[in-house]
């Protein structure tokens, strides 16, 4: 398996600008999240899904934010307008039921927003 | 207070040194991960454990849930092995999946 790939690698992008960060998970897994890493405040929960279905959002920073899985295999976290303090790596990660199983994480997205 | 604290925040060792790195949460759990973050940036999930001691190569896991307390243990360090580690809980308080995550010990083993 290829693991879990996230697309881009790195995105530079002008302030106000749309981003759309991409994740494909694990073929079989039904848990995706989204995590966000910044020196100030770590790794944090965005938000996740089961089964397609988003189930947490609560670590959604404000309503510029937004994820959507439209099937099993793609989700998207899209920032819109960006924000210079949006800038931080982007991970997404998968799993089998639920937090019952180890994580799987993707490479991560590093964004900056200049 | 954060919920998840590690302990020691940097790590230098020789090659070839056991390690010990220590993590104390202050809420009841479902599960701990142990997790690895190299230079480069991607992270894998070493252990996730909810009782009892794990073992992969020379990675050690335990847990003392009395103690609210987890240990993560390298033997035979090598170069190699210099990375972040992680420990993440996730709370069995609330629902939900949330993981609460420590700020991570950075271990550098030198050759």
């Amino acid at each position: 398996d290829a693991g879990v790939i996230q697309s881009p690698r790195h995105e530079v992008t002008e302030m106000g600008q749309e981003v759309t960060l991409r994740c494909k998970p694990i073929s079989g897994h039904n848990s995706l999240f989204w995590y966000r890493q910044t020196m100030m405040r770590g790794l944090e929960l965005l938000i996740y899904f089961n089964n397609n279905v988003p189930i947490d959002d609560s670590g959604m920073p404000e309503d510029r934010f937004s994820a959507k899985m439209p099937n099993a295999s793609f989700s998207t976290l899209k920032i819109q307008p960006s924000e210079p303090r949006d800038s931080a790596v982007y991970f997404c990660a998968s799993s089998f039921k639920g937090m019952g199983s180890p994580l799987h994480f993707g490479n991560g997205t590093r964004l900056t927003v200049t | 207070k954060n919920e998840v604290e590690q302990s020691p925040q940097n790590l230098t060792a020789q090659e070839g040194e056991f390690i010990t790195i220590n993590c104390s949460y202050s809420v009841g759990i479902s599960a701990l991960h142990w997790l690895q973050q190299h230079p480069g940036g991607g992270i894998v999930s070493l252990f996730m454990l909810s009782s009892g001691k794990k073992k992969h190569g020379r990675l050690i896991a335990t847990i003392n849930i009395q103690e609210k307390h987890s240990s993560l243990h390298i033997t035979a360090s090598h170069p190699r092995d210099s990375a972040v580690y992680i420990c993440a809980v996730r709370s069995s308080e609330t629902s939900g999946s949330r993981l609460t995550f420590g700020e991570g010990t950075q271990l550098t083993v030198n050759p």
